[in-house]
């Protein structure tokens, strides 16, 4: 079984401001871990993921995430925001086996005021 | 693009009807799967697919039957919908291979309300 906490439901910040959304993870087995995007009445898409190999990785729209094993996290970060990154944020693992199904956390949403 | 049509994207029922919806994909990718998002709850897997007539329950499948006649189709279906299934629904495939391996690619959801 496999398990997602987002720590925050909401973050609230000012324009230019750095952020980070942060997300844990629980899994018996080895697993690849996403961040997805979703804007108002839009499907998720994804900005990020975590695979193998560098444990920071790098993703569209200027967003990064470090994947640290020993204290199953990965936690996304920006390190200056914009009104258009106003959105809901959702951290996801994948089990590399079994249909690779994946388990969401229940979302952060991200305000970025002017 | 994955080029994933969920149709429809917004259906009203009443209590005790059927409802089916509809998941088209273009490019014949193997795995397909049925999410439900709620307010607070993120996306919850109702069930998954890995194959023609291959398929098999995610965490909340109670109340919902799928199928799979076919590679580009993956139905859900609510025998008799209740108010609890109101709820956005997303499908979504896997990406196997390539720069999108191991990611979902979700279609554009539908908004099913019963009252």
């Amino acid at each position: 079984a496999q398990s997602v906490t987002q720590l925050d439901s909401q973050v609230p910040v000012f324009e230019e401001a750095p952020v980070e959304l942060r997300c844990n993870y629980s899994s018996s087995v080895s697993v690849y871990l996403f961040w997805y995007v979703q804007y108002p009445n839009q499907g998720l898409q994804l900005l990020l993921k975590y695979l193998s190999g560098s444990t920071l990785v790098k993703g569209i729209n200027g967003f990064e995430a470090e994947f640290n094993k020993s204290q199953t996290s990965f936690h996304l970060r920006k390190p200056s925001v914009h009104i258009s990154d106003t959105a809901e944020y959702f951290c996801a693992v994948s089990d590399r086996a079994n249909a690779g199904k994946s388990t969401f956390g229940d979302g952060t949403t991200l305000t970025v005021k002017p | 693009d994955a080029g994933i049509t969920q149709s429809p994207r917004h259906k009203v029922t009443e209590t005790g009807t059927p409802v089916t919806l509809r998941c088209h994909q273009t490019e014949n990718h193997r795995y397909m799967y049925w999410y439900r998002q709620d307010p607070g709850h993120g996306l919850r897997l109702i069930h998954y697919s890995y194959g023609v007539k291959d398929t098999d329950k995610g965490e909340v499948s109670d109340g919902y039957s799928v199928s799979r006649s076919k590679t580009e189709d993956f139905l859900l279906t609510l025998e008799s919908a209740t108010s609890s299934q109101t709820s956005v629904y997303f499908c979504a495939i896997r990406l196997l291979s390539g720069q999108g391996a191991g990611e979902l690619f979700f279609g554009e959801g539908s908004r099913l309300t019963v009252l």
